[in-house]
């Protein structure tokens, strides 16, 4: 069945690089998505990357994603304290053409 | 344009009583979708619409109806309230662009808790 596996806590230093990284199963995906949840909220879509890409960047955000070993990975450069959140991986690939979200890896920064 | 609102923003019940969650979107998005998030869990599907008059089960259906009589309104019912149901509801509404990526715009959330 459709899987999204990820670590479920990060710790970093205020201006280091953080990594998150995301195993899934379905290699029909077409899209792939970070999302981001601060405390209180909903989640916010912050990138998204097109399954025939191998990386997009955009300002701090760097998505890699390998279809091979179906890995996609999140880098946060100079990360800041404004960046501690919930970050979820996500694939289209329910059986209702849903969203399956990761657990959620939880990124505190400290300063 | 206020995207995703929902209604309330927590809501305390009793074993067996009923509720409403309201959930509206102002953005005229066919696509919603009910989700359920707890702790280790990550976010589940509860139910999803993919246009007026048109609702589906998603991946935990039992004890929540949806309807959709309208585009903009999307409320999801719980028929008899339980303990297992205590958990945070996002509602969530989707743009299909021509070519591009879907994007979902989520709710601030319901907090729910079943004593």
């Amino acid at each position: 069945g459709e899987d999204v596996e990820q670590s479920l806590f990060l710790s970093v230093r205020e201006g280091d690089s953080s990594v998150i990284n995301c195993t899934y199963t379905d290699s029909s995906s077409t899209y792939l998505y970070w999302y981001k949840q601060e405390p209180g909220a909903g989640l916010q879509l912050l990138t998204y990357i097109f399954s025939n890409m191998d990386m997009k960047q955009d300002q701090r955000l760097t998505v890699l994603l390998n279809k091979k070993d179906k890995h996609l990975s999140l880098r946060i450069a100079d990360t800041q304290t404004g960046d501690s959140a919930i970050y979820f991986c996500a694939e289209r690939g329910g059986s209702q053409g849903n969203l399956i979200f990761g657990k959620g890896t939880k990124l505190s920064v400290k300063p | 344009n206020a995207g995703v609102t929902q209604t309330p923003k927590f809501q305390v019940l009793k074993t067996g009583q009923s509720m409403t969650l309201q959930c509206a979107q102002d953005m005229n998005h066919e696509y919603m979708s009910w989700y359920r998030q707890d702790p280790g869990m990550g976010l589940r599907l509860i139910h999803y619409s993919v246009g007026a008059g048109i609702t589906d089960q998603g991946e935990v259906p039992n004890g929540y109806n949806v309807s959709r009589s309208t585009t903009e309104d999307f409320p999801l019912r719980l028929l008899s309230a339980a303990p297992s149901q205590t958990s945070v509801y996002f509602c969530a509404s989707t743009y299909f662009p021509r070519g591009g990526a879907e994007t979902q715009y989520f709710g601030p959330g319901t907090r729910l808790l079943v004593l």
